[in-house]
């Protein structure tokens, strides 16, 4: 089993669309997480932390649930700009600051 | 957030060779880590650079192939060592600074292995 699975995607939404993205980890014992997002050949962008109650950043909710070991992405108004993949990340339990990354979701937002 | 460039920010380079590349970060770090990003793949951690000692190597890497240095605290290189075609990828280093647990990555090396 990966240690951070996400949703395969790819994901094509209209502008304006709410679209939420889901992953789940393995460790039960994982302490951070994050929302990284990456654009196409280019490197992993910090989106945001998520907090265990849940965190909001404008557009963006995040919400973490360690009894499931689940994490969701929100994002709401869709913009073009926010076509890109998103990467779950996870730093696992005694592993300093390392961290593990699930394979992304694609999205497309068209117009 | 830390301003972090690598170089060289591409390479083709011939089977059996050496690419050294080099991660220079504009403040003083707590950590610095080099991923590899296959095509079509996520991140994969290859070591954590450790400042003054040996680095500390993920399961399926090793020194001989990837030495990496870290002479202080706000540089590091990593070397791919008698490289492959398999050896193609992206190869990025991170950072977390001082007070944060956040992660930061540099833009990446493109190494494609003739």
């Amino acid at each position: 089993r990966k240690e951070v699975e996400q949703d395969p995607g790819p994901f094509n939404v209209p502008e304006g669309a709410t679209v939420a993205f889901n992953c789940t980890y393995s460790n039960s014992a994982s302490q951070s997480f994050f929302w990284y997002r990456q654009d196409c050949r280019k490197e992993p962008k910090l989106l945001m932390s998520v907090y265990s109650s849940g965190n909001e950043d404008g557009r963006f909710t995040a919400q973490l649930n360690r009894a499931s070991q689940y994490i969701s992405l929100l994002i709401r108004d869709s913009k073009l700009s926010d076509s890109a993949t998103y990467l779950c990340v996870v730093n696992p339990a005694n592993s300093g600051y390392a961290l593990n990354f699930g394979k992304g979701t694609s999205l497309l937002v068209t117009p | 957030s830390a301003v972090i460039s690598q170089k060289p920010s591409r390479d083709i380079c011939q089977r059996g060779t050496s690419l050294t590349i080099q991660c220079q970060v504009d403040s003083q770090v707590t950590m610095m880590f080099w991923y590899r990003q296959q095509p079509g793949q996520s991140l994969t951690l290859i070591a954590t650079a450790n400042q003054g000692s040996e680095a500390t190597y993920e399961s399926g890497f090793v020194i001989d192939k990837f030495p990496i240095s870290r002479p202080n605290l706000t540089f590091s290189t990593l070397t791919v060592s008698n490289m492959s075609p398999e050896d193609s990828s992206i190869y990025l280093c991170s950072v977390v600074e001082r007070g944060s647990y956040e992660q930061y990555f540099g833009p990446g090396t493109r190494l494609t292995v003739t």
